[in-house]
């Protein structure tokens, strides 16, 4: 059962064409809940970290947003550099056994179009 | 400063070799993690480890796999013997804070790795 959904997959936006990408969680327990962007061929690079429902943060184009359910990733007036693939990961203390650690969701990937 | 640093960027062997990755963290951090990231699956957790000594290898998908950290500038992680489903990128990634998951991770570039 996936505990970290990343909706859409894939999106194509024209440049300057705001938009919203989704991460659901199912977790309990949750420590924070993390976005990073991976660009092709190289590591995820750290965006934000969020640690409550309510929390925002921005960073140039970008705001984090999270509820108790789900975050989003606000991208306003895209650039063609914007494009990358954007993953969610979650971070929850498990109790009774299993490990801790970050869960990833598969990430999705932005295409800006000039 | 560099990064973390991994080698090689790229490694094709053949089933049954053995495979040893290597992870140079952000020196000063204190955690190192490996993962390994599949279009199936995405990024998984392998192992991590805290001050050098390993906590939880429960991602570690079988005994094929180890992974080591003689000390605070480099960790190997270790596949013998190699089969074609080991095929992903592997990462590795260091923190400052030792235990502290909501510390923030950097990750290093990746080694490709392909088994044939």
């Amino acid at each position: 059962e996936d505990q970290v959904t990343q909706s859409p997959e894939a999106l194509r936006l024209q440049e300057g064409e705001s938009s919203s990408l989704n991460c659901s969680y199912t977790v309990s327990g949750l420590r924070g809940l993390f976005w990073y962007r991976q660009d092709p061929g190289k590591g995820p690079e750290f965006l934000f970290t969020l640690y409550s429902a309510g929390e925002e943060k921005e960073k140039e184009r970008l705001k984090a947003t999270l509820t108790k359910k789900e975050s989003f990733l606000h991208i306003t007036a895209p650039k063609p550099e914007d494009s990358a693939t954007y993953l969610c990961a979650v971070y929850q203390v498990y109790s009774g056994g299993g490990a801790d650690g970050l869960t990833f969701g598969k990430g999705t990937h932005l295409i800006i179009q000039p | 400063d560099a990064g973390v640093i991994q080698s090689p960027r790229h490694e094709v062997t053949e089933m049954g070799q053995e495979v040893t990755l290597r992870c140079k963290p952000i020196s000063g951090h204190n955690s190192l993690f490996w993962y390994r990231q599949t279009m199936m699956r995405g990024l998984e957790l392998l192992i991590y480890f805290n001050n050098n000594v390993p906590i939880d290898d429960s991602g570690m998908p079988e005994d094929r796999f180890s992974a080591k950290m003689p000390n605070a500038s480099f960790s190997t992680l270790k596949i013998q013997p190699s089969e074609p489903r080991d095929s992903a990128v592997y990462f590795c990634a260091s923190s400052l804070l030792a235990g502290e998951f909501t510390d923030t991770q950097y990750f290093g570039p990746g080694t490709r790795l392909t088994v044939l």
